[in-house]
């Protein structure tokens, strides 16, 4: 079966730091991009950046540049998102998602399968 | 990166059709046949019901079609059923190489 789990729930404090992970099996790690997306409470989802874990080739949502860090272990199969210094305002559920972009012989673009999610709670 | 324009709400009663709308640019949606709906449940992960604008995956039903119109793409849910009640999300790859979501649509089924 092909997964993607995520890590647990995290409670932080304004300036800490933080690395969530996304681990995946049930297919080639290293031949899919994975996505991370934002929800805020009561909100849609929001593309953050996107990471080809054979390569570590990575991109980012230019209003989430500088403000985040997206990195893979080839080793483990699993990828990140990490915060430097968090904020109130990176409270939200974070999901990873498997991008497909080949599929059958065409080219195609779909985000299957997600994460559970990883709930990020900053507070004071 | 704006993201792409939805109803905020859309309703119907058991057994009927509805269509959500999902505009976007000549950069996103007018420019590649990349469109993608998503399925949300509160609490839950995004699922994906359409792929490529209007294909669909084996596991989900033919009573979710997609179709696209120069630069708006449509999602119809027919014989619309309870279990059906969820927000809706479109997304459509860009020419940033990155994709943008829908602003997101709350099915209610009446």
């Amino acid at each position: 079966e092909v997964q993607l789990v995520q890590s647990g729930a995290e409670v932080k404090k304004p300036g800490e730091s933080l690395k969530i992970s996304c681990k995946g099996s049930g297919y080639s790690f290293t031949s899919y991009w994975i996505a991370w997306v934002r929800q805020m409470p009561g909100k849609g989802l929001e593309s953050v950046g996107i990471i080809y874990p054979g390569d570590s080739d990575t991109t980012y949502n230019p209003s989430f540049q500088g403000q985040v860090t997206i990195s893979a272990d080839k080793s483990t199969s699993t990828t990140y998102l990490q915060w430097s210094s968090l904020k109130a305002s990176d409270t939200a559920m974070y999901f990873c998602a498997r991008r497909v972009d080949f599929w059958s012989g065409e080219t195609t673009n779909w985000f299957d399968p997600w994460g559970q999610g990883t709930l990020v709670t900053v507070s004071s | 990166q704006s993201a792409l324009t939805q109803p905020a709400s859309v309703s119907g009663s058991p057994g009927q059709s509805i269509t959500i709308s999902c505009t976007g640019t000549s950069s996103d949606v007018g420019n590649y046949n990349y469109v993608s709906w998503y399925q949300q449940h509160p609490g839950k992960a995004p699922k994906l019901m359409i792929y490529d604008v209007s294909n669909r995956p084996s596991e989900v039903s033919n009573r979710f079609s997609g179709s696209k119109s120069g630069n708006t793409a449509s999602l119809t849910i027919s014989g619309l059923q309870a279990e059906d009640e969820a927000d809706y999300y479109c997304s459509s790859y860009t020419s940033s190489t990155i994709e943008v979501f829908g602003t997101g649509t709350k099915v209610t089924v009446l």
